[in-house]
């Protein structure tokens, strides 16, 4: 089992809310990741962290954002949620050299 | 464009039963080819991963086959168990990055049934 954590599991907000999806691993690993899945599809990338105070966008396009302060720490933060960011979010991280990622339980958040 | 691609989309066996779930992919420059395990409601977890120079790998009842060759890949279940029933994702990196970018496929969805 990795120990990699994401809270909450669940979130159901209503439309405008300001959201924060923690996630935290204790690995020291250097790499992390954020993908969106949505039910029967494919994981997409939407950010990414080499290290502190170093974050990328990632294929998928997202109003989301995220903050690298700590090695151990990649929350995700949405300003406004709306109903179209209603997913299942999933974190991971990774050594160095990616051969392997760990993932979170992941966050299912519903907007309505 | 790079692609992952699995079949079946969905298996139904029975339990004790064997199976096997097929990956189809065009990532170039290959580096490595995994396959996860996804509970429903759960992040994946890794079952095997192989490089250019693998073409098998078993991890206990699962089995992984690599053939570089022609870019396909298969994973066996051998005397399936109830707690068998998940998604298996393929998964494949490419060596043309350093972020080791991941191509994921959208899953089998294997039900096993007593």
């Amino acid at each position: 089992e990795a120990d990699i954590y994401q809270t909450p599991r669940y979130l159901v907000i209503g439309t405008g809310k300001k959201i924060t999806l923690e996630c935290s691993q204790t690995m020291g690993h250097d790499k992390m990741y954020w993908y969106q899945q949505d039910p029967g599809m494919e994981l997409h990338l939407i950010h990414y962290s080499y290290g502190v105070n170093s974050t990328e966008k990632g294929d998928l396009s997202s109003e989301s954002t995220v903050s690298r302060i700590r090695t151990e720490h990649f929350p995700l933060t949405l300003e406004s949620a709306r109903p179209s960011h209603t997913s299942q979010y999933l974190c991971a991280s990774s050594e160095a050299r990616p051969y392997e990622q760990y993932f979170g339980p992941g966050t299912r958040l519903t907007v309505t | 464009k790079n692609q992952v691609e699995q079949s079946p989309q969905s298996l139904i066996i029975l339990e004790g039963k064997n199976c096997t779930l097929q990956c189809n992919y065009t990532v170039s420059p290959f580096s490595n080819l995994r396959w996860y395990k996804q509970d429903t409601g759960r992040g994946p977890v890794s079952l095997t991963i192989m490089t250019f120079s693998e073409n098998t790998k078993s991890n206990g009842r699962y089995t992984a086959t690599l053939d570089a060759d022609t870019k396909q890949s298969s994973l066996h279940i051998t005397a399936s168990q109830l707690s068998d029933s998940a998604s298996y994702i393929c998964v494949v990196s490419d060596r043309g990055s350093t972020l080791g970018r991941l191509y994921f496929g959208r899953g089998t969805q294997l039900t096993v049934w007593p």
